[in-house]
């Protein structure tokens, strides 16, 4: 088992719509959790990033973590076209003093005009 | 005012060269970091640096081997390319947890 599952997707939706964007995780000792948005051809750009279980907001976008049941999910309201990219959750599980971060396999977004 | 840049963005080589990506980060972090991503969009970790110190080694063939002659720069040397490296490789750095990539270099290996 993966230590973080994330569908690849492609998910396709038509603008406006509420995108729901998931990864579980078996390892609970991960203790950091992020969503990065890559666009073609692009580096990841970091979205959003958490460490409590709950939901954290930022415009569009509400980053909700579960970690009773190692559920981490990014909503997206309101979708535009250019939120079509992949987006990958990250996991940083602290190793030694230092941060080692665990990406998922990113779900593939088209927000369709 | 690019935070972390990578040279070259592309790089077409035969099997059985030798060859070097560089990364230079501007944001002052401590930590860079070496990724690999394949066809499959998948992420990898390949090696970390602190403050110069190689501290994540991932199980990464000894053809790679990176330097990192100081906190703002860590390059990426290649030996004996094989089809299989073909892949982006995004360097990052981070000060705290959260990554700053760099914008790949693609290696294409025929």
């Amino acid at each position: 088992q993966k230590e973080v599952e994330q569908d690849p997707g492609p998910l396709s939706v038509p603008e406006g719509a509420i995108v729901s964007l998931n990864c579980t995780y078996s390892n609970s000792a991960f203790q950091y959790f992020m969503w990065y948005r890559q666009y073609s051809r692009k580096g990841p750009e970091l979205l959003m990033y958490t460490y409590s279980s709950g939901n954290k907001e930022d415009g569009r976008f509400t980053a909700q973590v579960d970690k009773s049941s190692k559920y981490i999910s990014l909503f997206i309201r309101d979708s535009q076209p250019s939120d079509s990219a992949t987006y990958l959750c990250a996991m940083i599980l602290p190793s030694g003093g230092y941060q080692k971060v665990t990406f998922g396999i990113g779900t593939k977004l088209q927000v369709i005009p | 005012d690019t935070a972390v840049s990578q040279t070259p963005k592309y790089l077409v080589t035969q099997m059985g060269n030798d060859k070097s990506i560089k990364c230079e980060q501007n944001l002052g972090h401590d930590t860079m970091y070496w990724y690999k991503q394949d066809s499959k969009k998948f992420l990898k970790i390949m090696f970390s640096y602190n403050n110069k110190e190689l501290i994540i080694n991932e199980t990464v063939p000894n053809r790679f081997s990176p330097k990192s002659p100081d906190k703002a720069h860590l390059n990426l040397h290649i030996n004996s390319l094989e089809l299989g490296d073909s892949a982006v490789y995004f360097c990052a750095s981070s000060q705290g947890g959260t990554q700053y990539f760099g914008p790949g270099t693609r290696l294409l290996v025929l």
